[in-house]
């Protein structure tokens, strides 16, 4: 299975303030039609996660454009600019190359 | 809108089975793929599998082969998962999503307990 790991475990972020957060993935997400299968979720408390990045640069719809995606094969990152008291939650990467779909373990974003 | 809408909490006893359910609407239920998640509070998200409500056809992580069973229903654009032979193991939050999950349903709780 491919792992994907990210960090920092936590980031504590003051509002306005920009926020990074990294993901690597075990193997290459990218797929020979030059697609790179790398996404992004948010958890808020007690919520489903929702999509915000997908093919690791592409926007979802409705997702605020301080949030972008940008990376390699095997690294990722998320930024998030001018943090929000609702960005805060669980951000989770995902790969969706291969079976089985897998996540890294979420890093916990709070505001200072 | 897209909506997903999931059954309610369960609590099930070890050895037994339940079926979840993820009624959906606002959207064509027949062209589209349905996935499942499990998530234990506290813990990240985990893959099950997937199913395209075309032809009921089914990919399924291989760590929940036998443990899942995927279906369809066109006719009320809902979509299952039963889960089997249940252990504290099993108890989780579950939720459906659709395509690459841009949806997802509420989620429902499992608790597996005697």
């Amino acid at each position: 299975d491919i792992v994907m790991t990210q960090a920092p475990l936590s980031v504590s972020v003051t509002p306005g303030e920009s926020a990074s957060i990294s993901c690597r993935s075990s193997k290459s997400l990218l797929h020979s039609n030059g697609i790179t299968y790398v996404y992004w979720y948010l958890q808020k408390p007690g919520k489903s996660p929702q999509l915000l990045i997908y093919r690791m640069s592409n926007l979802a719809s409705g997702v605020p454009d301080r949030f972008s995606g940008s990376g390699s094969e095997t690294d990722f990152t998320l930024k998030i600019s001018r943090v929000e008291a609702e960005d805060v939650g669980i951000y989770y990467c995902g790969q969706l190359l291969e079976n089985p779909w897998t996540f890294g373990g979420g890093t916990k974003l709070e505001l200072k | 809108q897209v909506k997903l809408q999931q059954s309610g909490a369960e609590l099930v006893k070890p050895g037994a089975s339940v079926k979840l359910s993820c009624k959906t609407s606002g959207y064509t239920f027949s062209t589209s793929y349905m996935s499942w998640f499990k998530q234990i509070p506290g813990q990240s998200i985990e893959w099950i599998g997937m199913i395209y409500a075309g032809d009921g056809g089914t990919g399924y992580n291989q760590k929940f082969k036998g443990k899942a069973t995927l279906t369809v229903d066109t006719s009320s654009s809902t979509a299952y998962m039963d889960l089997s032979s249940l252990t504290t193991e099993d108890s989780a939050v579950y939720f459906c999503a659709r395509d690459t999950m841009a949806y997802w349903g509420q989620g429902v709780m499992v608790t597996v307990s005697s």
